[in-house]
């Protein structure tokens, strides 16, 4: 089955690490996303990709990086830098332009929290 | 500033009745505007798709109408059932750079 895997489902984190969350797909979509959700918010845009090795800040990208090395994989590493990580993460793919027929197709997400 | 509104607070409707979810927007010029559907600690999962030339759409009970006058989009749900109580999002394109900006959504409870 096609689709989208984000793991870990939980992460904790401590205070002044590092961590990443990865996200793959198998859809062969050319753009990935990354969004944050916080309770009773709406989706917030980190990072985005449109194609292999390219990748553009979003509108909270301060304290987070992506690579986007492979088409399938688009990995966010929340650094020590994000002073509020605590979030329901969320990754998404679309095929170019397909966002306009088709929607985006959401992983399931990974709840961070720092402890 | 560019906004996407809904309602923040809970739909609380009875079985079978009609649910209508208003989604607002200011300062954008969208091609078109999607609704999603969330669940409890689950990711979005995209419903429908209305474009900025169609005043209507539907796909089984839901019904997806835009006005781009009035800057608004409703979302119907007929027939409800208990089992359509989630979190209803509405997104819309913020430029041609195909990158969906999100509205906060609202919840909706259908009663049995």
């Amino acid at each position: 089955d096609g689709g989208i895997t984000q793991s870990p489902k939980y992460l904790f984190r401590k205070e002044g690490q590092n961590v990443t969350l990865s996200c793959e797909q198998n859809l062969n979509h050319d753009a990935m996303y990354w969004y944050r959700q916080d309770p009773g918010q709406g989706l917030r845009l980190i990072y985005y990709s449109q194609i292999v090795n390219d990748f553009q800040k979003g509108d909270i990208a301060e304290g987070y990086s992506v690579s986007r090395e492979k088409k399938e994989s688009f990995p966010l590493t929340v650094t020590s830098a994000q002073k509020n990580p605590t979030a329901f993460y969320l990754c998404a793919s679309s095929s170019r332009g397909g966002s306009a027929n088709y929607g985006y197709t959401f992983g399931s997400g990974t709840r961070l929290t720092v402890v | 500033s560019q906004k996407i509104e809904q309602n923040s607070e809970a739909l609380n409707i009875q079985e079978g009745k009609t649910a209508t979810l208003t989604c607002n927007y200011t300062n954008y010029s969208p091609a078109y505007l999607q609704w999603y559907r969330q669940d409890p600690g689950r990711g979005p999962v995209f419903l429908l798709l209305i474009r900025e030339n169609e005043k209507e759409k539907r796909k089984e009970r839901l019904k997806v109408t835009f006005d781009t006058t009035l800057k608004q989009s409703l979302f119907h749900i007929t027939a409800s059932q208990p089992a359509d109580s989630a979190t209803y999002l509405c997104a819309l394109e913020a430029d041609s750079s195909y990158k969906l900006i999100f509205g906060s959504g609202t919840r909706l409870l259908v009663r049995p």
